[in-house]
């Protein structure tokens, strides 16, 4: 069956310190993918696409990784701050249609 | 501002009510769409619309209803046989039509059943 993973459980990290974030996914074969942000009872907001022929993609402090043979990609967060506490959803594009992961929650402490 | 717009914030639906929500956007988009939102599950796809007077079912369609008869607008209708309403309720919007696009979204509308 076709899934998109991403870790359920909370990431907490130090500010300062680098966020790892996993996007795994099972029986799809996108050509893009996609991160977006959600704070708390509002929209995602989009943040990067990244394609299938590019293996990395950097704007400002984020940078996404994109590898088509492990089925994975990786949202780094550098120098994290407070205010990069939201949850980070994946979103990959698969046959008309753009699906989304379940989103992990970023919590940075001051 | 550009954006999009979705009301009410919050809305109650009584048993065996018809309910709709609103989402207006002035970003001159051609696709919209609407997804629903439960806690533990990603975004579903519930039905969208890449050109005026035309929209497509998603993934969970039934017990829903859109419309489209103007390009910015795109509201959606919870019917009565929706038996599982509760939600948060997102309605999103690309500038063309192909699903790689990047999707904006609206503040969103959370259902509950009273």
């Amino acid at each position: 069956s076709q899934k998109i993973e991403q870790n359920s459980e909370a990431l907490n990290i130090q500010e300062g310190k680098t966020a790892t974030l996993t996007c795994n996914y099972t029986n799809y074969s996108p050509a893009y993918l996609q991160w977006y942000r959600q704070d708390p009872g509002r929209g995602p907001v989009f943040l990067l696409l990244i394609r299938e022929n590019e293996k990395e993609k950097r704007k400002e402090r984020l940078k996404v990784t994109f590898d088509t043979t492990l089925k994975q990609s990786l949202f780094h967060i550098t120098a994290s701050q407070p205010t990069d506490s939201a949850t980070y959803l994946c979103a990959l594009e698969s046959f008309q249609k753009l699906v989304f992961g379940t989103g992990t929650r970023l919590l940075v402490s001051p | 501002d550009g954006g999009i717009t979705q009301s009410p914030k919050y809305l109650f639906r009584k048993e065996g009510q018809n309910v709709t929500l609103s989402c207006e956007q002035n970003l001159n988009h051609d696709a919209m769409y609407w997804y629903r939102q439960d806690p533990g599950q990603g975004l579903r796809l519930i039905y969208y619309s890449q050109i005026v007077n035309d929209f497509q079912k998603g993934d969970i369609a039934e017990g829903y209803s859109v419309s489209r008869e103007k390009k910015e607008s795109f509201p959606l209708t919870v019917t009565s046989a929706q038996k599982n309403p509760t939600a948060f309720y997102l309605c999103a919007s690309s500038l063309g039509q192909g699903f790689w696009e990047t999707q904006y979204f609206g503040p969103g509308t959370r259902l509950l059943v009273l």
